[in-house]
């Protein structure tokens, strides 16, 4: 079964718009949320990650938002460039797995200019 | 900076071959796993590892080996492969801090196919 469960699969965005992609989670002993950008034959990238203890953590055009209580996080992508054209996987482990990471389905972000 | 690095990049199998994909890394890092990545489903984890000599499964380790005898390799070998392992592979590889999760740093992927 899968313990993280990603939304859109696909998501078209116009330049400057936003984006926002959505997770939900299972386990609740997680407590270690990465979010993971991935170009076209390259392996996945860290982008940002949040832990439990804040709601939100922003990086850039990059935030996170994080409800505990409702078992969910987002990725909100201000002012979408084509340059962020990607698949976007979001991601939940333990922390002290080692970075052993269950990941969502992913979203392939589209952002036309 | 090599990094993480996989090889082959590409693979063609025949059902019933065996092969070793092979990983490493320059980093030091003490934590190394194997994710295959499939349509639709993401990323998941085959096998892990935290430190040479200690190997342990993942979500879905069936039909893959491992061993971990230096910091830097960790190949992943498939023993008699099947169609439905084709896939992209890829591994990765993070330091200990702890008790925190680090970064974990990916190769560029393995993509095998198995007819």
């Amino acid at each position: 079964q899968q313990q993280v469960k990603q939304s859109p699969q696909s998501l078209i965005v116009q330049k400057g718009g936003i984006s926002i992609i959505n997770c939900a989670y299972e386990n609740t002993a997680f407590d270690y949320f990465p979010w993971y950008q991935q170009f076209p034959g390259k392996g996945p990238a860290l982008l940002i990650a949040i832990r439990p203890d804040v709601s939100e953590k922003k990086e850039g055009r990059f935030t996170i938002s994080f409800n505990k209580s409702a078992k969910q996080f987002s990725l909100h992508i201000m002012d979408s460039q084509p340059g962020d054209s990607a698949t976007y996987f979001c991601a939940a482990s333990k922390e002290t797995s080692g970075s052993r990471l269950t990941f969502g389905e992913g979203t392939q972000l589209t952002v036309n200019p | 900076n090599a990094g993480v690095t996989q090889t082959p990049k590409f693979q063609v199998l025949k059902t019933g071959q065996s092969m070793t994909l092979q990983c490493a890394q320059d980093m030091n890092h003490e934590y190394m796993s194997w994710y295959r990545q499939d349509p639709g489903m993401g990323l998941r984890l085959i096998h892990y590892s935290v430190g040479a000599g200690i190997t342990d499964q993942g979500e879905v380790p069936n039909g893959y080996n491992v061993s971990r005898s230096t910091t830097e390799d960790f190949p992943l070998r498939l023993l008699s492969a099947a169609p439905s392992q084709t896939s992209v592979y890829f591994c990765a590889s993070s330091y200990f801090s702890g008790h925190l999760n680090t970064e974990a740093f990916f190769g560029q992927g393995t993509r095998l196919t198995v007819v």
